[in-house]
């Protein structure tokens, strides 16, 4: 199975903030990775697909990167219902495997 | 607009079968051509489970796959999944979900909580 090893497992932030969350493949994926937020008690919200591609409807300040087998969600101005948890995905190899998630918290 | 719900008994015995039930509402299943199940247990993260396509194929988590049955009904417009031999460590959120042409799962259900318990 390729492991998606995420960091941090939380992060505190306050609005306005720059959030830089992070997912390593233990090996090569290609763009093959997908971003989403979870609330509390809610499914998860695709927000980012093909590693760099914005869902429609998900605001601009969310941006993803690549850089080898290292992935990265950036948000960009850190706004209150952006406190949550966030997933990375990867879907390109079977089984399709999550990371463990990252906690966005209120400063 | 597709949107999907998950259905099915919220308790099952240990040893016992969980049956789910996703019904997928606002378009075709053949629309969007992989349809999967994710579970999450109470404050964990996720885990897929399996994936069917609109024609029957189908995927498995390895993990998972001696226990597991993925199956379509295009006629009723819904998918399902059975998971028998279920202990406590079954006990989670279950989501439906779509596989979108570029990676990714979009949209989900609501997810519904099974809990395994005598």
């Amino acid at each position: 199975d390729i492991q998606m090893t995420q960091s941090p497992t939380s992060v505190s932030a306050s609005v306005g903030d720059r959030v830089t969350i992070t997912c390593r493949a233990s090996r090569g994926i290609s763009t093959w990775l997908a971003w989403y937020q979870q609330k509390s008690g809610k499914a998860p919200k695709l927000l980012i697909y093909d590693a760099t591609s914005l869902q429609s409807g998900v605001p601009s300040r969310f941006s993803g990167s690549k850089s080898g087998t290292d992935f990265t969600l950036t948000i960009s101005g850190l706004q209150p219902e952006d406190f949550a948890t966030y997933f990375c995905q990867q879907t390109n190899s079977f089984p399709w495997t999550f990371g463990q998630g990252t906690k966005v918290e209120v400063k | 607009q597709v949107q999907l719900q998950e259905s099915g008994p919220g308790l099952v015995k240990p040893s016992g079968t969980l049956s789910l039930t996703c019904a997928v509402s606002g378009g075709s299943m053949s629309s969007i051509k992989w349809w999967s199940w994710v579970r999450q247990p109470p404050g964990k993260g996720l885990e897929w489970i399996a994936e069917i396509y609109h024609s029957g194929t189908s995927n498995y988590n390895p993990s998972l796959e001696s226990r597991v049955t993925i199956s379509v009904d295009k006629s009723k417009n819904q998918f399902s999944l059975n998971l028998n031999s279920v202990t406590a460590a079954d006990t989670a959120v279950y989501y439906c979900a779509a596989y979108t042409p570029f990676g990714g799962f979009d949209p989900w259900g609501q997810g519904t909580l099974v809990t395994v318990s005598s």
